[in-house]
């Protein structure tokens, strides 16, 4: 089930620092894109999303770059803090079904 | 709202015996995904319900894994029998599906977590 991969596995980053995030897919049905944060003890949470129309979506510190002719697209965290450590996960849907495929997700570690 | 509420948070069984994981989705909302999340595998979808009926289950590993939602605020998951490589944390998550924003929202709960000895 594995159709969404997703690196690296785990990321280390200072704080003021830029975490990228990048994950990749195949099937051509999908036409949502979100990124997922989970801390630890808790569930995930939708933290930003993009549909493939367009090719860049900011909401604060938080970027999602696609690049659709690659099947690819990226979490970009700015001026990373020691708050935002976490496990993101990228997340693709199928058109015309409701349901999320998730990729293995990356262990962020920000130091301050 | 409390969000979505899962039972227990921690269970530890012996190998063979059945396991009951529990959830109860957002008032309102009309689909209901189990995922289990594993350090190999990620999040995996197992099964998910729109309006109390089963849609998808092909990602239940073996007839050993059984959902259920017998109307709109409960869900069961169960593993009968249970078996060491079935330790992982369940979540179960809600939504509204597409209906309202054009984008599929999950509310996840706080997941369970099966350790089987």
């Amino acid at each position: 089930q594995q159709q969404v991969k997703q690196s690296p596995q785990s990321l280390i980053v200072q704080k003021g620092g830029i975490s990228i995030i990048n994950c990749a897919y195949e099937n051509t049905a999908f036409d949502y894109f979100p990124w997922y944060q989970q801390f630890p003890g808790k569930g995930p949470a939708l933290l930003i999303a993009i549909r493939p129309d367009v090719s860049e979506k900011k909401e604060g510190r938080f970027t999602i770059s696609f690049n659709k002719s690659a099947k690819q697209f990226s979490l970009h965290i700015m001026d990373s803090q020691p708050g935002d450590s976490a496990t993101y996960f990228c997340a693709a849907q199928p058109g015309g079904y409701n349901k999320l495929i998730f990729g293995a997700g990356t262990r962020l570690a920000v130091h301050p | 709202d409390a969000g979505v509420i899962q039972s227990p948070r921690h269970e530890v069984t012996e190998m063979g015996q059945e396991v009951t994981l529990r959830c109860k989705p957002i008032s309102g909302h009309d689909y209901l995904f189990w995922y289990r999340q594993t350090m190999m595998r990620g999040l995996e979808l197992l099964i998910y319900f729109n309006n109390n009926v089963p849609i998808d289950d092909s990602g239940m590993p073996e007839d050993r894994f059984s959902a259920k939602m017998p109307n709109a605020s409960f869900s069961t998951l169960k593993i009968q029998p249970s078996e060491p490589r079935d330790s992982a944390v369940y979540f179960c998550a809600s939504s509204l599906g597409r209906y309202l924003s054009g984008a599929n929202v999950l509310t996840f709960g706080a997941g369970s977590r099966l350790t089987v000895l």
